[in-house]
This record gives C-alpha cells, sequence and structure tokens, in this order.
C-alpha cells in the first residue's frame, strides 16, 4: 500500500491560515490523495481529494505539486471547529479501501 | 443532509460472546465498508461489500467476523466469539458512485 508522510502535530491561531503537508514519495499515476480528518470522539469525515490539478471545495483547498509527490490541504480560516486529526491518504485505483496512517494532529489556539 | 447511523452506541460484552453492529447507511449508496479503531491506534479497514459480497478484506476480518446486508437498509457485522482484543471503535462508512466515503459515528465495543 502506498505510503504517506505527515508531520505528527501542527498549531494554528484561529482565523488564520493553516497549511498541512503531506508526502507521497511512491505515488503511482493512478493513485488518488484523499484527505480525511477525525475530530474528537467522531468518525472520520471527508475533506477533499484529488488526483493531479489542484481541487477546491467548501471546506479546503488540495494543493498538489506538479511531480505528484507531494501534496498539501490548505484550510484558509482555521476555526476550533477545525481541530482534529487529518489523514492523507492515497487511494489506489484498484481499491476503494482507506488506509489510515498516524496523520497530523492540528491544534487550533483561540 | 443525508447521514450514516450505527447502533448501538456503546456495546459491552463477555469475551466468547457474540455480537452484531448494525448500521444504516446512506440510501442509494452501493458500496459499504467497517473499519475499526483500537483505542490510541489508527483507524484499521476491515472489508468492503458490494452486491450482496465481500469485495476486499483485510488480514484482520479473519473466520470470526462475518458482514450481511439483510434487507434492504441494514448492513452488518458480526463478531462470532468475541475476544479481549476485539475491544475498539467500529465504524461503517457508505459511497455511492464517487470517491468519497460518508462514515458512521461509531459503535464502541468493549469486550470483558
Amino acid at each position: 500500500d502506498a505510503k504517506t508522510t505527515q508531520p505528527n502535530s501542527m498549531e494554528s491561531n484561529e482565523e488564520e491560515p493553516v497549511h498541512l503537508p503531506c508526502n507521497h514519495s511512491t505515488i503511482s499515476g493512478t493513485d488518488y490523495i484523499h484527505w480525511y480528518r477525525q475530530l474528537p470522539s467522531q468518525g472520520p469525515e471527508y475533506v477533499i481529494h484529488g488526483l493531479t490539478s489542484n481541487v477546491n471545495n467548501r471546506m479546503a483547498s488540495l494543493a498538489i505539486a506538479e511531480d505528484r509527490k507531494s501534496s498539501t490541504l490548505i484550510l484558509h480560516r482555521a476555526t476550533l471547529r477545525d481541530a482534529a486529526v487529518y489523514y492523507c491518504i492515497l487511494r489506489m485505483d484498484s481499491s476503494y479501501k482507506l488506509i489510515f496512517g498516524s496523520g497530523t494532529r492540528l491544534l487550533v489556539r483561540p | 443532509e443525508p447521514e450514516v447511523t450505527q447502533t448501538p452506541s456503546h456495546q459491552v460484552t463477555q469475551m466468547g460472546q457474540e455480537v452484531i453492529l448494525r448500521c444504516v447507511p446512506i440510501s442509494n449508496h452501493l458500496y459499504f465498508y467497517w473499519y475499526r479503531q483500537i483505542l490510541g491506534q489508527k483507524v484499521e479497514f476491515l472489508v468492503s461489500f458490494y452486491n450482496n459480497e465481500i469485495s476486499e478484506k483485510s488480514e484482520i476480518f479473519d473466520d470470526q467476523f462475518s458482514v450481511e446486508r439483510p434487507d434492504g437498509s441494514n448492513f452488518t457485522l458480526k463478531i462470532r466469539s468475541t475476544k479481549l482484543e476485539d475491544s475498539a471503535m467500529y465504524f461503517c462508512a457508505s459511497r455511492g458512485l464517487g470517491e468519497t466515503q460518508y462514515f458512521g459515528p461509531g459503535t464502541r465495543l468493549l469486550v470483558l
């Protein structure tokens, strides 16, 4: 299974942008890049996904490097509710199972 | 907004007992999944299910586990003879034709 590397934790101030990095140097051409998050005591929640181009939705933006070996999840204005563990996951073309790593724990300071 | 629901929210059982965890996926979704998360550890894939068949399963999903879609709405995970190490949060997820998996709130299983 394709691996991702994320920092263990990051901190942000409320209402400031947050850039969460993810390295996936072994990504193959057909792997989708997914981001999910898990708020305390809740199930994982979809955030965004992409293949090659940058993506925007109401929750976040996903910036994918040109060589696809890394990506960055951007929260434009962090709120206290965004404090969660953020998982960067590669979804292989042959399977829809999600392989979760340890993720990045985001702390948002008021 | 439609959501995945799971029952019960908490279940306590004795080792060796059978448990059934229930999930109601989002209606019109076709693909169903179970994951689990042992306290303090990663979320782990257990099984995927489509068209009344298991499409993929992990090494964790051994003969003690089974899944079923007994009617048009429920999706269940059965553990035949629970072990202490089965204690975990169990998450159901469903997916339509797109990429997104929608997760339920989980069932916390405690095996004593």
